[in-house]
């Protein structure tokens, strides 16, 4: 199994400020997922990556399949990013089997 | 709208009575797939469907089964309920192997 670590397990910021969320796996993969879980509850999916880096207005993540490391940046913070980031992996022989970080909980304050 | 349905969306029952989640999608999504979450324990993977008729085990499958025999639904079936199956559940739908997953609103189950 597929053991997926991330850090911080809790984070506060100031808006404005550059954040960073790290998630590290232990075994290949062929995919790496990183969601986002609102204070309601919902989940949405926010990138998909199997190599390199990828950009969504404020939010930025790259990955390094070397290291077996990922992170979630968002830049300039705000308080309606406060919510639940999760990191989730597809191993290499788990077909479409996802293995998920216990998540990072982010609050922005204004 | 394209969305994830889940019914119901809160479920008190007692233990060993049999009861089914639903899980229906509106975008012709191949792939589907249950999740449960716990406080301190996250997102874990219950069973997964790669296209009517497939279905394959998860992480944490014991006590639940499944079903696809349409394209569009995808219930969760709980046999004979215990308290330790108290969780959150999500349902999530995506196109084959596209990146993009999308989730149901969750359904919080509490089996006394």
């Amino acid at each position: 199994k597929n053991e997926v670590e991330q850090s911080p397990q809790n984070l506060t910021a100031q808006e404005g400020e550059f954040i960073t969320i790290n998630c590290s796996y232990s075994v290949g993969i062929s995919a790496l997922h990183w969601l986002q879980q609102h204070p309601g509850g919902g989940i949405v999916s926010l990138f998909m990556l199997s190599s390199g880096k990828k950009k969504h207005g404020r939010l930025i993540a790259t990955i390094n399949i070397q290291e077996k490391h990922s992170s979630l940046h968002i830049t300039a913070s705000h308080p309606r990013d406060s919510a639940v980031y999760i990191c989730a992996v597809r191993g290499i022989n788990s077909g479409y089997a996802l293995n998920f970080g216990k998540g990072t909980s982010l609050l922005v304050t204004p | 709208e394209a969305q994830v349905t889940q019914n119901p969306r809160y479920l008190i029952t007692v233990t060993g009575k049999k009861l089914t989640v639903t899980c229906s999608q509106n975008m012709n999504h191949e792939y589907m797939s249950w999740y449960r979450q716990d406080p301190g324990l996250g997102l874990r993977q219950i069973y997964y469907s790669m296209n009517v008729e497939v279905t394959d085990k998860g992480d944490v499958p014991e006590g639940y089964k499944v079903s696809r025999k349409e394209k569009r639904n995808f219930p969760l079936i709980l046999e004979s309920p215990s308290p330790n199956q108290t969780s959150l559940y999500f349902c999530a739908s995506s196109l084959g192997g596209s990146p993009e997953q999308f989730f149901g609103p969750g359904t919080r189950l509490t089996v006394l």
